[in-house]
């Protein structure tokens, strides 16, 4: 089946700093990638579409330019969560869909101090 | 709006026995419904995906139905094992658009 793999699997981070998380596809290309945040107990809540070649698309709350997204190739996009504060810390998923269903990377465990 | 909801928030069963987890859905229009599991820690994992016209479909020990008529379905867990212990999320589709249930905890004990 269609893998996905992000990077880091956890990163703890100072406030203020600027933290960058990984998500490739490993066996196919994915024109759309899609990044997801999930609070404890919480169901994932989707961030924004990644678009290869173009700009992303942000879901309704969520600040673009705190959470730039770059997909510069059709197997990589990257999350990177500028002046990063304790309530940014939650767990980051990205999943991507070679046909009609999402494959989901393992999360991004990020916890800001 | 479009909704998902799961029941129970959370079940404990022992090991051995079966279990049904519920979805109940609001999502038009409907594409498809999916089946994933998460354990802590980690993304979700798909079991199960059924269109329209399917009413049932399996994967090993996990049994999905759906009856798009009162928009429910159902994951049916058979003989549960320790590690199954972990979430279950329904996700139903509409267009592109994923809708996320919040999931069932489920703990599987000896």
């Amino acid at each position: 089946g269609a893998v996905v793999s992000q990077h880091p699997s956890w990163v703890i981070c100072k406030s203020g700093t600027s933290v960058k998380i990984e998500c490739r596809s490993l066996d196919f290309q994915a024109t759309t990638m899609f990044w997801y945040r999930q609070f404890p107990k919480q169901s994932l809540m989707l961030m924004a579409t990644s678009n290869e070649g173009s700009k992303a698309t942000y879901e309704q709350g969520v600040e673009k330019d705190k959470f730039l997204i770059n997909h510069a190739s059709l197997t990589l996009s990257t999350l990177t969560v500028t002046s990063a504060h304790p309530e940014d810390s939650s767990f980051y998923i990205c999943s991507a869909s070679p046909a009609h269903e999402q494959f989901f990377g393992p999360g991004t465990r990020l916890t800001v101090l | 709006k479009n909704q998902v909801e799961q029941s129970p928030q959370s079940l404990i069963i022992l090991e051995g026995k079966n279990c049904t987890l519920q979805c109940n859905y609001t999502v038009s229009p409907f594409s498809n419904l999916r089946w994933y599991k998460q354990d802590t820690g980690r993304g979700p994992v798909s079991l199960t995906i059924m269109t329209f016209s399917e009413n049932t479909k399996s994967n090993g020990r996990y049994t999905a139905t759906l009856d798009a008529d009162t928009k429910q379905s159902s994951l049916h867990i058979t003989a549960s094992q320790l590690s199954d212990s972990a979430s279950y999320i329904c996700v139903v589709t509409a267009t592109s658009k994923l809708t996320f249930g919040t999931g069932t905890r489920l703990q599987v004990t000896l």
